[in-house]
């Protein structure tokens, strides 16, 4: 298992336009997390499932933004209608309820996502 | 969530010991004490977890009084590749069953040859 994996990289996308990130956790995680990085700023919590559950979701996470786990394996959080706002490093990140919490979360590379 | 207060930044020589001390004045009886490194362009790496006293593994140690208000990271014999934000943070959960893990700005700690 090479960790958690994120695609693409990168996106460049003109505001207004949809856009679609993925993250694949390790295979064995049966939670994962999405948050959100600006310049200079520690990641921000977005949202948190649990399995196929989404069992938390922040204010941060508006009506543009939908996040999914359907078979409790690999998670999209999709954006409509970017807004330049939007701009920063989307970071997923997975774990396993099992281990009693004692090793921390694993995070993977992030997305950078610029609106322009 | 109790407020997590670190320097903005700290610089190092090759081959110190760094302590990044951590202020969290109104952290409750049941909060850990959690750090994670970052590097350019990648995602908060876990380094170390504690509640109370002392912990060590192979990466770091952390230190925390018996009064539970700060908390100090210690990276022995920095080498730049240490060069990273390291972030500390206060939560009622253990590091793994968190639901959500709250970052401050965290410590820019710059390796100097």
């Amino acid at each position: 298992d090479t960790g958690v994996s994120q695609n693409p990289r990168h996106k460049i996308t003109k505001r207004g336009q949809n856009v679609t990130f993925r993250c694949d956790p390790i295979s064995e995680h049966n939670r994962l997390y999405w948050y959100r990085q600006t310049l200079g700023q520690g990641p921000e919590f977005l949202t948190y499932f649990q399995n196929e559950a989404q069992l938390e979701k922040s204010r941060l996470l508006s009506d543009r933004f939908s996040a999914e786990r359907p078979k409790g394996s690999f998670s999209t959080l999709e954006i409509q209608r970017t807004e330049q706002g939007d701009s920063a490093m989307y970071l997923c990140a997975s774990s396993y309820s099992g281990t009693g919490g004692l090793i921390g979360y694993t995070f993977g590379s992030g997305t950078r996502l610029t609106v322009v | 969530l109790a407020k997590t207060t670190q320097p903005i930044s700290m610089d190092s020589y090759e081959g110190q010991e760094v302590n990044i001390t951590c202020s969290h004045n109104n952290i409750a009886t049941n909060d850990y004490i959690t750090w994670y490194q970052q590097f350019p362009s990648q995602g908060p790496r876990f380094i170390i977890q504690g509640y109370k006293t002392k912990v060590t593994n192979e990466v770091a140690s952390l230190f925390i009084p018996a009064d539970r208000k700060s908390s100090t990271l210690s990276l022995p014999r920095v080498s730049l590749s240490d060069t990273a934000v390291y972030y500390c943070l206060v939560g009622d959960r253990p590091a793994g069953s968190a639901r959500q893990l709250t970052f401050g700005s965290g410590t820019q700690l710059t390796v100097l040859p």
